[in-house]
C-alpha cells in the first residue's frame, strides 16, 4: 500500500510570508494524481492544488504551488504571500490512476497557524 | 455549485447501537467513497462504491459497517453495533472518475 508522510505536524507563517510544506511518498506505481487538500476549523476538505505524476511540469493555483520531485517521491506545497484564511490543516494525498478503488491515501497532516 | 450534504452533523448513540450515516454526493459523480477521522488524527480511508458495488475496502471496514446506495441519489454508511472506538468525524465523498474527490462537511458520531 501506498503511503503518505508529512513530518511537519505544525508549522507557523506571518501575514505576507511563504511558507513550504513538505510531503513524501512511497509507491512502485509511475502513474498516480497527488493532491494537497486544506481543512479549515469548519471540517470540510477542500481541494488545493493536484499533480498528474505524468507531468513534469509543477502545478500552480495562484498564490499555490507545488514542488514535484518524482524521483525522489516528493510533493511539498508552497503558499505564497500567506494570508489569515489560509490557516488550516493541510493533508497530503496520493491516489492510483489505475486502482479500481481509486481511494485517496492521506498523510497525517500539517496544522498551519498564520500571524498577523 | 454543486456540493455533496450529510446528514447528521452531529449524532450521539449508546454502544451497541446502530447508526446510518448519510450522504447526497454531486449528482453526476460515478465514485462514492466514506472516510473517518478521529479527533486530531489522520483521514483514514473505509470504502469506495462503484456501479452499485464496494470497489474496494480497507481493514476497518469490517463486518460491522456496510454501505448502500439505495435510491438514485443517497449513498448511507451503516455501522450495526457501535462501539466506543468508532466515535469520529465520518467524511463522505463523490468524483467523477480518478479526479478530485469532493467532500461533504462531515458526520460527528459520538459514542458513549
Amino acid at each position: 500500500a501506498q503511503t503518505v508522510t508529512q513530518s511537519q505536524p505544525e508549522m507557523s507563517v506571518q501575514e505576507a510570508e511563504t511558507v513550504t510544506l513538505s510531503c513524501t511518498y512511497d509507491t512502485s506505481e509511475s502513474d498516480y494524481y497527488l493532491f494537497w487538500y486544506k481543512q479549515p476549523p469548519s471540517r470540510q476538505m477542500i481541494l488545493v492544488i493536484r499533480q498528474e505524476a505524468y507531468k513534469q511540469q509543477n502545478a500552480t493555483e495562484n498564490r499555490f504551488s507545488v514542488n514535484f520531485q518524482k524521483a525522489a517521491k516528493s510533493f511539498s506545497l508552497k503558499i505564497s504571500d500567506s494570508q489569515l484564511g489560509d490557516a488550516a490543516m493541510y493533508f497530503c494525498a496520493y491516489r492510483s490512476a489505475w486502482n479500481s478503488g481509486y481511494a485517496l491515501n492521506f498523510g497525517k497532516g500539517t496544522s498551519l497557524l498564520v500571524t498577523p | 455549485e454543486p456540493e455533496v450534504t450529510q446528514t447528521p452533523s452531529h449524532q450521539v448513540t449508546q454502544m451497541g447501537q446502530e447508526v446510518i450515516l448519510r450522504c447526497v454526493p454531486i449528482s453526476n459523480h460515478l465514485y462514492f467513497y466514506w472516510y473517518r477521522q478521529i479527533l486530531g488524527q489522520k483521514v483514514e480511508f473505509l470504502v469506495s462504491f462503484y456501479n452499485n458495488e464496494i470497489s474496494e475496502k480497507s481493514e476497518i471496514f469490517d463486518d460491522q459497517f456496510s454501505v448502500e446506495r439505495p435510491d438514485g441519489s443517497n449513498f448511507t454508511l451503516k455501522i450495526r453495533s457501535t462501539k466506543l472506538e468508532d466515535s469520529a468525524m465520518y467524511f463522505c465523498a463523490s468524483s467523477e472518475w480518478a479526479g478530485e474527490l469532493f467532500f461533504g462537511e462531515g458526520s460527528r458520531l459520538t459514542v458513549l
